[in-house]
């Protein structure tokens, strides 16, 4: 079976642009989660979505923001992007908010 | 809120030895319990878990993690390490029960170095 695609894979950005990262989870899993991972650290929670709503929120910047669409892929959506941003970005699926989250390989961003 | 605390940044071992990931949690509810594995530059891959029930869970590639609430841990073992477990392993909790979401807490990482 498929697991967690994530696009793209790398991408790099200037200063204040805009970045749009996707996430396509497991068929048939309703609950998307992602994550930042900063160089030589640990992956920190951004936000999730069930069924298409905000289900939790964690230390995500206001410059950021994200859905889940009927199809249940979701985006992550970057505005203002700054040198700190620069991070492999973690895509996670569930089926159900408390089934086990499997991850995709990531998108890493980097701001120039 | 929760945290988890890997006590060792970095594990050198040389092959065919044993190895032990250490484990420390914080929580005010009750959590389930997960070990995943980060090869380099790769995303993360579930090793094991801990819902309920037996305290001793075996996960792929031979490792097993034991849940001691006691002492709030979650240490992770493999008897005898290949030189493919170099990896960077992560110990991460979720609430039990938070039916809105269950965000992954994450510690900080322990990089194994399996040495021939």
């Amino acid at each position: 079976a498929a697991g967690v695609i994530q696009s793209p894979r790398h991408l790099i950005k200037e200063k204040r642009e805009t970045a749009t990262l996707k996430c396509y989870p497991i068929s048939r899993h309703d609950t998307v989660y992602w994550y930042q991972q900063g160089p030589g650290q640990d992956p920190q929670f951004l936000i999730s979505f069930y069924e298409k709503m905000q289900s939790d929120k964690g230390s995500i910047p206001d410059r950021f923001s994200a859905q889940q669409f009927s199809d249940y892929h979701s985006e992550l959506n970057m505005s203002s992007l700054e040198l700190g941003d620069s991070a492999l970005y973690f895509c996670a699926s569930s089926l159900g908010p408390l089934d086990t989250q499997y991850f995709g390989p990531g998108t890493r961003l980097t701001v120039l | 809120a929760q945290s988890v605390t890997q006590l060792d940044s970095q594990v050198p071992v040389f092959e065919e030895a044993p190895v032990e990931l250490r484990c420390n949690y914080s929580s005010s509810v009750s959590v389930y319990l997960f070990w995943y594995v980060q090869y380099p530059n790769q995303g993360l891959q579930l090793l094991l878990k801990y819902l309920s029930g037996s305290t001793l869970v075996k996960g792929i590639n031979g490792f097993e993690a034991e849940f001691n609430k006691s002492q709030t841990s979650f240490h992770l073992r493999k008897p005898s390490v290949h030189i493919s477990d170099t990896a960077e392993y992560f110990c991460a909790v979720s609430d039990q029960g938070k039916a809105a979401g269950n965000k992954l807490t994450f510690g900080g990482g322990t990089r194994v170095l399996v040495k021939p």
